[in-house]
């Protein structure tokens, strides 16, 4: 069954960097696009790109590009988001989801991460 | 940049109601549009993809309509786990993704 697992919660000072992971399934790394979705404290929902597992080609949002780098681990079937340059407006929870091949919802997601910045 | 509204931005509703939530484009769309349901403390589930088809196993009495720049879901018979959050999210080939800002449903 499809499932995607990501690593686990961070504290981070303003100005460092932060890399989440995001183990995939067999068939979803192989057969699908990834993309990185975040969540600020009691807000909405915001598609911060995407990549294609198998090539390690990655789409960025215009607002986080300069910012973010999607990369992948074939052997590992393992996904990474770095955010770097980090700012408290970076708090949120940080969540990988699966597009299938065959639509363009996301039907899969990964149980979050919580980055959490502060001084 | 194309801009998702949905309405209303909450409501309460009880079990059994008939609910229908809508969300606009700022210019048309087509098909492209799905719809999510949040929980709180955990992760969105799939709903409805390309506004009208119905993701596999989630329940029937959910249903999407609409296209160009009106959309909307409706849930045909409010059930208690039903709570929560809806997002409705535009797609493109740039690729781009798109999130309303939510509508937070509560049962009376």
């Amino acid at each position: 069954q499809a499932h995607l697992v990501q690593s686990g919660a961070e504290f981070k000072r303003p100005g460092s960097s932060v890399r989440v992971s995001c183990k995939a399934s067999r068939d979803t790394f192989s057969s699908s696009t990834i993309s990185w979705v975040r969540q600020a404290p009691g807000q909405g929902l915001e598609w911060m790109g995407r990549i294609i597992p198998v090539l390690n080609r990655p789409n960025y949002a215009q607002k986080f590009q300069g910012r973010v780098t999607f990369t992948a681990d074939e052997p590992a079937r393992t996904l990474y988001m770095e955010l770097t340059s980090l700012r408290s407006e970076d708090t949120a929870v940080y969540f990988c989801a699966r597009i299938p091949n065959y639509h363009f919802g996301m039907d899969v997601w990964g149980q979050g991460t919580t980055i959490i910045v502060s001084s | 940049d194309i801009q998702m509204t949905q309405s209303p931005s909450s409501l309460s509703a009880s079990v059994g109601d008939r609910v229908t939530i809508t969300c606009q484009a700022t210019y048309d769309i087509t098909n492209s549009l799905n719809w999510y349901h949040q929980k709180p403390g955990t992760a969105p589930k799939l709903l409805i993809y390309d506004a009208s088809n119905l993701e596999t196993g989630v329940p029937s009495r959910f249903s999407g309509g609409g296209s160009g720049t009106d959309f909307t879901l409706t849930i045909s018979s409010l059930q208690p786990e039903d709570f929560g959050t809806y997002f409705c999210q535009h797609y493109d080939n740039i690729p781009r993704y798109t999130f309303g800002q939510g509508t937070k449903l509560e049962i009376k």
